[in-house]
C-alpha cells in the first residue's frame, strides 16, 4: 500500500485533457511538502516531469502542469498525444520517517 | 550530461548478500545527495535509501533498515548499496538517482540493475 494514493489508470482520446490525482495526508503533502511527478515509459527509467508542485524541467512541454492543494495534488495533461502513454508517479516527503521520500502507486495513462 | 550507471545486480539466494554500485558522471558528485529507489516486477516505485553529500547522514525505508547499508566514495564518484539478509521481496530493479536534497526530488535516474532473490 503506497503512502500517496493515485488512481490505477486514466484514459482519454487524443487531444483531450486528463488529470491524475495524488492524495496524501497531514504527514506529507498536507504538511507543506512539495509534490513531484515522474513519467515512466515501460522498460525505461523514470524521468522527472514536474518538480516543486508546478515546475517543468527544460524540455517538458507546457501541456503538462501540476497543482497542489491541502493534502492533494494533481497532474494535468492537455492535448493528449499517443506518446503520452506511460506510467505516472507522484512523490513527496513524509515526516513520519526521517529522510523518507514517498511515492504514489502509479497511474497508467492510456490514449484511446 | 548527467550519467548514472548501476551495476552489481544478479541472482542470489534468500539470506545472501549483494553490493550494488552506481557510477556517476557529468556533475559534481560530492555536491549532491544520492538515493536508491527500487521497483519490483510489475509494481510501483519504492524509496529505499538516501545519503547526504559527505556520507555523514543516511536514511532508510523501514523495509530495509538494519539489512541494507548505503555509502559513497566521493573520490571515485560512486554510490553503493550493500544488501544483506536478502529476502524474496527484495527482488526488484534498483535505480540510483541524483537527489535534490533540499526539496526531496530526484532529478536524474540511472537505468537500473536487477536483483533477483530466490527462495
Amino acid at each position: 500500500q503506497s503512502v500517496l494514493t493515485q488512481p490505477p489508470s486514466v484514459s482519454g482520446a487524443p487531444g483531450q485533457r486528463v488529470t491524475i490525482s495524488c492524495t496524501g495526508s497531514s504527514s506529507n503533502i498536507g504538511a507543506g511538502y512539495d509534490v513531484h511527478w515522474y513519467r515512466q515509459v515501460p522498460g525505461t527509467a523514470p524521468k522527472v516531469l514536474i518538480y516543486g508542485n508546478n515546475n517543468r524541467p527544460s524540455g517538458v512541454p507546457d501541456r503538462f502542469s501540476g497543482s497542489k492543494s491541502g493534502t492533494s495534488a494533481s497532474l494535468a495533461i492537455t492535448g493528449l498525444q499517443a506518446e503520452d502513454e506511460a506510467d505516472y508517479y507522484c512523490q513527496s516527503y513524509d515526516i513520519s520517517l526521517t529522510g523518507s521520500r514517498v511515492f504514489g502507486g502509479g497511474t497508467k495513462v492510456t490514449v484511446l | 550530461e548527467v550519467q548514472l550507471v548501476e551495476s552489481g545486480g544478479g541472482l542470489v539466494q534468500s539470506g545472501g548478500s549483494l553490493r550494488l554500485s552506481c557510477a556517476a558522471s557529468g556533475f559534481t558528485f560530492s555536491n549532491y545527495a544520492m538515493t536508491w529507489v527500487r521497483q519490483a516486477p510489475g509494481k510501483g516505485l519504492e524509496w529505499v535509501s538516501t545519503i547526504v553529500t559527505n556520507g555523514a547522514s543516511t536514511y532508510y525505508a523501514v523495509s530495509v533498515k538494519g539489512r541494507f547499508t548505503i555509502s559513497r566514495d566521493n573520490s571515485k564518484n560512486t554510490l553503493y548499496l550493500q544488501m544483506n539478509s536478502l529476502r524474496a521481496e527484495d527482488t526488484a530493479l534498483y535505480y540510483c538517482a541524483k537527489d535534490q536534497l533540499s526539496a526531496y526530488w530526484l532529478d536524474s535516474w540511472g537505468q537500473g540493475t536487477l536483483v533477483t532473490v530466490s527462495s
